[in-house]
């Protein structure tokens, strides 16, 4: 089955900085990958995906980058603010069901 | 979104008691979803529905189980064989499609007494 790796596990960068989350998968067939984010306590929202037929996408401060060839993705945040602060995680899609990777905790300092 | 309901927000189990979680959603979305989520972790799928009286188990059922009588409904009970089952619980859902993401209820803390 599909198996998916992130990291890092923890990022710290300053406020205005940029941020790189990295994302491996395993299986070839997987077509979709999105990316959430969690603030303390509360559910993941969607910020970004991706899908199989295109390399890049970006929304705002946001941007996805996908290697299907390497099998991995990234999510980038340019001026990073406190505000993004929070865990992101990705996931792709595997038989039936998404497969989430263990998670990146951003913090964001002023 | 406001679209999936889950509740309570927060419920207690005491020793060799069956709890259920409730998952509502009006989005008329296929498949549901439930994860399990400990504190600094990710998302450990627990069972997952992609049609209406039909559900199977994800990576940690053991000690769970579901119903799907409704489309709208996906219920989680967790039974006293689950012997750790303090945790934060998540209900998502989804169209059926495979290129499509799945959205998240606010999600129910579970404690022991």
């Amino acid at each position: 089955g599909e198996n998916v790796e992130q990291h890092p596990s923890t990022l710290s960068v300053q406020e205005g900085d940029s941020a790189v989350i990295k994302c491996t998968y395993s299986d070839s067939a997987s077509n979709y990958f999105p990316w959430y984010k969690q603030e303390l306590g509360k559910r993941p929202q969607l910020i970004i995906d991706i899908r199989s037929n295109v390399g890049e996408k970006k929304d705002q401060r946001i941007a996805v980058t996908l290697n299907k060839t390497a099998k991995h993705f990234s999510l980038h945040i340019t001026e990073t603010q406190p505000e993004d602060s929070a865990v992101y995680f990705c996931a792709a899609i595997g038989f039936q069901k998404l497969v989430f990777g263990t998670g990146t905790r951003l913090l964001v300092s002023p | 979104d406001g679209g999936i309901t889950q509740s309570p927000k927060y419920l207690f189990r005491k020793e060799g008691q069956n709890v259920t979680l409730s998952c509502e959603q009006n989005l008329n979305h296929d498949a549901m979803y439930w994860y399990r989520q400990d504190p600094g972790q990710g998302l450990r799928l627990i069972y997952y529905s992609q049609i209406v009286n039909d559900f199977q188990k994800g990576d940690i059922a053991e000690g769970y189980s579901v119903s799907r009588e409704k489309k709208e409904s996906f219920p989680l009970t967790v039974t006293s064989a689950q012997k750790n089952p303090t945790a934060f619980y998540l209900c998502a859902s989804s169209m059926q499609d495979r290129q499509q993401p799945q959205h998240f209820g606010d999600g129910t803390r579970l404690s022991i007494l």
